[in-house]
């Protein structure tokens, strides 16, 4: 069963705007992963955030977390044409090892 | 270092045919993942390996599809017989550390895009 869901699940911005996904979850997570995909390609790991974190930056990204809500977005900011992909959030249940992937956020960035 | 690695690319068959998937992982990454991604949804566990034992494969259609890891390094999946909701995209993804639980990022190769008809 999927444990992440995001929203919205798709978005449509112009280059240079800031684009923002959220991810919600059922139950406690020992971390929450995302990933992004490009179209006929594999995942690629973006940013790891462990429960104890609330936010966490790499370069024009920024991801948030509060386990209060079960709730963490994604923040990619001044977009480039190259950011078009799904988003994916990924979390790992904190009784379990598993890692369960969300339906995605696919972005699309308009030059 | 070299990503993973996964053929073919893609494969065309028609239901009740075999087929079989090929995935190399980064070189000393112990965990080895492969799921099943349908179109317009996330990446669904197979089957997670570490070494060469299977960890977890409790969402694998046995009666269809079985998994192997030789020596810990290579896999290979099999589906057969084919349905058609097969039709798919399988991807391998492989870690260094045991348990994605454990702040382990996943790898991905780029996947083989599976179509039953």
């Amino acid at each position: 069963s999927q444990q992440g869901e995001e929203d919205p699940q798709a978005l449509s911005i112009q280059e240079g705007e800031n684009a923002t996904m959220n991810c919600s979850y059922k139950t406690s997570i020992n971390n929450l992963q995302w990933y992004r995909q490009n179209s006929g390609r594999g995942l690629v790991h973006l940013i790891l955030i462990r429960s104890n974190e609330r936010e966490k930056h790499s370069g024009r990204l920024r991801v948030t977390l509060d386990t209060s809500k079960k709730s963490s977005s994604l923040l990619i900011t001044a977009s480039r044409a190259a950011d078009t992909a799904s988003y994916f959030c990924a979390t790992a249940p904190g009784d379990d090892y598993k890692l369960s992937f969300g339906a995605g956020t696919t972005v699309t960035v308009r030059a | 270092e070299a990503g993973v690695a996964q053929s073919p690319r893609y494969k065309i068959i028609e239901k009740r045919q075999s087929v079989a998937f090929w995935c190399n992982p980064i070189s000393g990454h112990a965990t080895l993942y492969w799921y099943q991604q349908i179109l317009g949804q996330g990446p669904k566990l197979l089957i997670q390996f570490q070494n060469n034992g299977v960890v977890d494969d409790s969402q694998l259609p046995k009666d269809r599809f079985s998994a192997e890891r030789l020596k810990g390094v290579d896999s290979t999946l099999k589906i057969q017989p084919a349905k058609l909701e097969d039709s798919a995209v399988y991807l391998c993804a492989s870690s260094s550390a045991a348990g994605t639980g454990f702040n382990s990022p996943l790898h991905f190769g780029n996947g083989t895009r599976l179509t039953v008809t």
